[in-house]
């Protein structure tokens, strides 16, 4: 039942691997997000998909890449994980822009 | 987006009306006025929008000012489950439009 779900909840790796998160929505909306929530509790906007399309490319460094393979799934790969990289990545998604946000329980990823 | 103004922090007795002020001065005409709550070690969770009524639902009610440059969030009877950061939000519609979450007020609800 539940309506956005990421795994894995946790995730604890070192420095230098690749690990992706995934993220499924059962809501049948067309737009997706990737959330960012570091130590000090910010949650700054990382990606935007809308039907698998690309929409919001904020400031994020290119060793982080989202892959929508269709509108109900969007993942994010992480390369070359660096310890500032620890935080709550945090999957949403709506049904249109403009409409409320709908968010995961987040995955906390600790980089040693 | 038009940025907003939270207390840090408040207090609220159970069973009593929780107040939250948010103020948003530089606000334009086509922006609308989002709350969003987030439990601690959950994911924010929509609670109200409005442009320019009030608005009212299931969980809060939301008051705008005529000159829509502050609001306030309304939890009717507030519970211990209530306490939460509440983050007062105001973006622009459209494809491009990002909600940016600020810091947030912390509502502490005692019994």
């Amino acid at each position: 039942d539940t309506a956005v779900s990421q795994t894995p909840k946790y995730l604890v790796t070192q420095m230098g691997n690749d690990k992706s998160i995934k993220c499924e929505q059962n809501l049948g909306h067309d737009t997706m997000y990737w959330y960012k929530q570091d130590s000090k509790k910010f949650l700054k906007i990382m990606f935007s998909y809308n039907n698998k399309e690309l929409i919001i490319n904020e400031t994020v460094p290119n060793r982080f890449s989202p892959k929508s393979p269709d509108k109900a799934h969007l993942n994010l790969h992480i390369n070359s994980l660096e310890l500032g990289d620890s935080a709550v990545y945090f999957c949403a998604s709506n049904r249109d822009p403009n409409s409320p946000l709908h968010f995961g329980n987040g995955t906390r990823l600790t980089v040693t | 987006d038009a940025k907003t103004t939270q207390p840090t922090s408040m207090d609220c007795a159970e069973g009593r009306a929780a107040n939250l002020p948010c103020n948003h001065s530089t606000i334009s005409g086509n922006e609308y006025v989002y709350w969003y709550r987030q439990i601690h070690s959950q994911g924010p969770q929509y609670i109200i929008h409005g442009l320019k009524n009030n608005e009212t639902n299931e969980m809060a009610s939301l008051i705008i000012t005529e000159d829509r440059k502050s609001s306030t969030l309304i939890l009717p009877h507030a519970t211990l489950r209530d306490t939460a950061v509440y983050y007062c939000i105001v973006r622009v519609g459209g494809a491009n439009s990002k909600l940016t979450f600020g810091k947030g007020i912390t509502l502490s609800v005692r019994p």
